[in-house]
């Protein structure tokens, strides 16, 4: 099956500095790659996902960059804010058939004000 | 509803008990998923419900945990025979395409076995 490894475990920034999270996976059918937000305390959400199609995406301070070949994506986060704060997850999955997210183990993320 | 709905958001049950942890997805989605989070850990799977095949219970931990989901909406997973290991918060999520893609999280149980 899937395997999904993501790094750093933790990490810590000054506010306003770029913030770099990045996974590799194991199953090269794997197509669909999003990014999973965790505050204290609450639900993961969706911030931003890409599919295999793709390179890059960007949504305002959050982009996402894919390389199929070498099989791992990263999330790149700039002028990063106190509100940043929280556990990433990255995931993938196949976006075909009968296939769940398989997820990273996370990135506790400390913007530090 | 608006959103994934799970009961209870807390639960505290003593070891060798049964529990049972429901989540109601958001209408219309046909697909649904359990994970369980233990404490400061990633998102394990549990177990995957798409329509009305045969749902994938690949990521059951052992024959003690068991789910189903009921006319395609409400689902219920069920802990025998509960152990302190069990200790997690179990997330259940649901997607309108059942590949992966677009999962809205409920907001979990906790779940405390002492």
């Amino acid at each position: 099956g899937e395997n999904v490894e993501q790094h750093p475990s933790t990490l810590s920034v000054q506010e306003g500095d770029s913030a770099v999270i990045k996974c590799t996976y194991s199953d090269s059918a794997s197509n669909y790659f999003p990014w999973y937000k965790q505050e204290l305390g609450k639900r993961p959400q969706l911030i931003i996902d890409i599919r295999s199609n793709v390179g890059e995406k960007k949504d305002q301070r959050i982009a996402v960059t894919l390389n199929k070949t070498a099989k791992h994506f990263s999330l790149h986060i700039t002028e990063t804010q106190p509100e940043d704060s929280a556990v990433y997850f990255c995931a993938a999955s196949i976006n075909t058939g009968r296939r769940a997210l398989t997820f990273g183990s996370g990135t506790r993320l400390q913007v530090q004000p | 509803g608006a959103g994934v709905s799970q009961s209870p958001s807390n639960k505290v049950t003593e070891k060798g008990k049964d529990v049972e942890l429901r989540c109601d997805p958001i209408s219309g989605h046909t697909a649904l998923y359990w994970y369980r989070q233990s404490l400061g850990q990633g998102l394990e799977f549990l177990i995957y419900f798409q329509g009305n095949s045969a749902p994938d219970k690949s990521g059951l931990p052992s024959d003690r945990f068991s789910a189903e989901r009921t006319g395609g909406s409400v689902s219920t997973l069920t802990i025998q025979r509960t152990q302190q290991e069990d200790s997690a918060v179990y997330l259940c999520a649901s997607s309108l395409e059942g590949t992966g893609s677009g999962y809205t999280f409920g907001s979990g149980t906790r779940l405390t076995v002492v």
